[in-house]
């Protein structure tokens, strides 16, 4: 067990809805990242916050949104859903935000749009 | 831009013998590296990274890795497989220079035989 959790484990949605999936970082890390895992994508970095603030972005959609809490938790909000964002998406977390961290990954969320 | 290769989508070893799975990496300047594992339906789990030092790495499982600079390399090696140690494994690159994010290969399926 990393330490990261995220909620839920499993969504089911139709197309054109919106969705937040959650995560809480190991206890102390100060830095989140989001990634989404697809078969024909593979592993992709979606972003990153610091701290509460927004550190780095990858290849994130204009439809996909998140943010960092004081406490430090993290949210990602998908919205218009389409049938190839249907994917596992995973939050990570480290200590801070040095290129030497270790990322923690949690369990995922698995998104099937219908 | 950095970039990770994974060649072999798929490793068979027997139970017993050794095994390498295979990374190569590309950067401007130099590199820390990082594997990962996933086991079915879980997240990434971290073995193993290289940041500075001794080119053999030793980390979680039994797992080692050995950074050779002239060939962009960071092989995943193991003395002796497990069935236990079938998974999905991933390599993942951060340039030094500046901030840069983990990039991750396609990974690679070891499946151990007994």
């Amino acid at each position: 067990d990393s330490g990261v959790t995220q909620t839920p484990k499993h969504l089911i949605t139709a197309t054109g809805q919106r969705v937040t999936l959650r995560c809480s970082p190991r206890s102390g890390d100060l830095s989140v990242y989001w990634y989404q895992q697809s078969l024909d994508q593979g592993l992709q970095f979606l972003i990153q916050y610091y701290n509460g603030e927004e550190r780095a972005k990858g290849n994130i959609l204009e439809r996909f949104s998140a943010q960092q809490f004081p406490d430090l938790h993290s949210e990602l909000n998908l919205s218009s859903l389409e049938l190839g964002d249907s994917a596992l998406y995973f939050c990570a977390s480290s200590p801070y935000s040095g290129s030497t961290d270790t990322q923690y990954f949690g369990p995922g969320t698995r998104l099937t749009v219908l | 831009a950095q970039s990770v290769a994974q060649p072999e989508d798929q490793v068979n070893v027997a139970e017993g013998n050794p095994l390498t799975v295979k990374c190569t990496y590309s950067v401007s300047g130099n590199p820390y590296l990082f594997w990962y594992v996933q086991y079915p339906n879980r997240g990434l789990q971290f073995l193993l990274k290289y940041i500075t030092g001794d080119n053999l790495v030793k980390g979680s499982y039994g797992f080692e890795a050995e950074f050779n600079k002239s060939q962009t390399s960071f092989h995943l090696k193991k003395p002796s497989a497990l069935v236990s140690d079938s998974a999905l494994y991933f390599c993942a690159v951060r340039d030094i220079r500046g901030y840069s994010t983990l990039t991750f290969g396609k990974g690679t399926m070891l499946l151990v035989s007994p």
